[in-house]
């Protein structure tokens, strides 16, 4: 079956360190996003992009980087210049026929040790 | 103003009870939006779409209302399964590829 497929489920992080988030999907899909979302808050958009080789920031995209070499993927960088990253973090793609909507991953959760 | 608001609740009601949510979206040229359940610490996933005519899909009608710029979902016959987070999304212009901007989301509370 298609899907989202982020890893890891848990991460640790030591302050100043730099880690990246995996994000894999087989939908076949031209747009995917990163979100982030804090205790009890709404889903904050860092950066999405429409198609291959291209990307934009989002809301809140200080502090982090990404990349999109293929299709399928679209691995997020947390960077040490990220003063607040513990948080759950959440991928999507979006499909552009048939039924609309989002298609997430099963998140991230990130904490800072 | 926020682009999108909802009302965080919680809301609390019996089971059986009919409850209904509102968006409030501030770009008038917004044209998608969608409704999505989240579990706690789960992903978010897809509940309905929301069409300008009105929907259904069984006990949940999603509606807009492009004149206030809101947009609803009624849950009718309320069950216990029904206890999440819902967010409402509006995609920003242009047109129906721009950016999705989420609501922080309304959490119901569905008692036996």
């Amino acid at each position: 079956d298609g899907g989202i497929t982020q890893s890891p489920k848990y991460l640790f992080r030591k302050e100043g360190q730099n880690v990246t988030l995996s994000c894999e999907q087989n939908l076949n899909h031209d747009a995917m996003y990163w979100y982030r979302q804090d205790p009890g808050q709404g889903l904050r958009l860092i950066y999405y992009s429409q198609i291959v080789n291209d990307f934009q920031k989002g809301d809140i995209a200080e502090g982090y980087s990404v990349s999109r070499e293929k299709k399928e993927s679209f691995p997020l960088t947390v960077t040490s210049a990220q003063k607040n990253p513990t948080a759950f973090y959440l991928c999507a793609s979006r499909r552009e026929w048939g039924r609309p909507g989002y298609t997430f991953g099963s998140g991230t959760r990130l904490t800072v040790v | 103003r926020k682009e999108v608001e909802q009302d965080p609740g919680p809301f609390n009601v019996p089971e059986g009870a009919t409850v209904a949510f509102n968006c409030t979206y501030s770009n008038s040229a917004s044209q998608s939006f969608f409704w999505y359940r989240q579990d706690c610490r789960k992903e978010p996933k897809l509940l309905m779409s929301v069409y300008s005519s009105g929907n259904e899909d069984g006990r949940f009608t999603a509606q807009l209302n492009r004149a206030s710029q809101y947009i609803s979902l009624l849950i009718r016959d309320s069950k216990l399964s029904d206890s999440a987070t819902y967010l409402c999304v509006v995609i920003a212009p242009p047109g129906n590829t721009g950016k999705p901007i989420f609501g922080q989301g309304t959490t119901l509370q569905v008692k036996p």
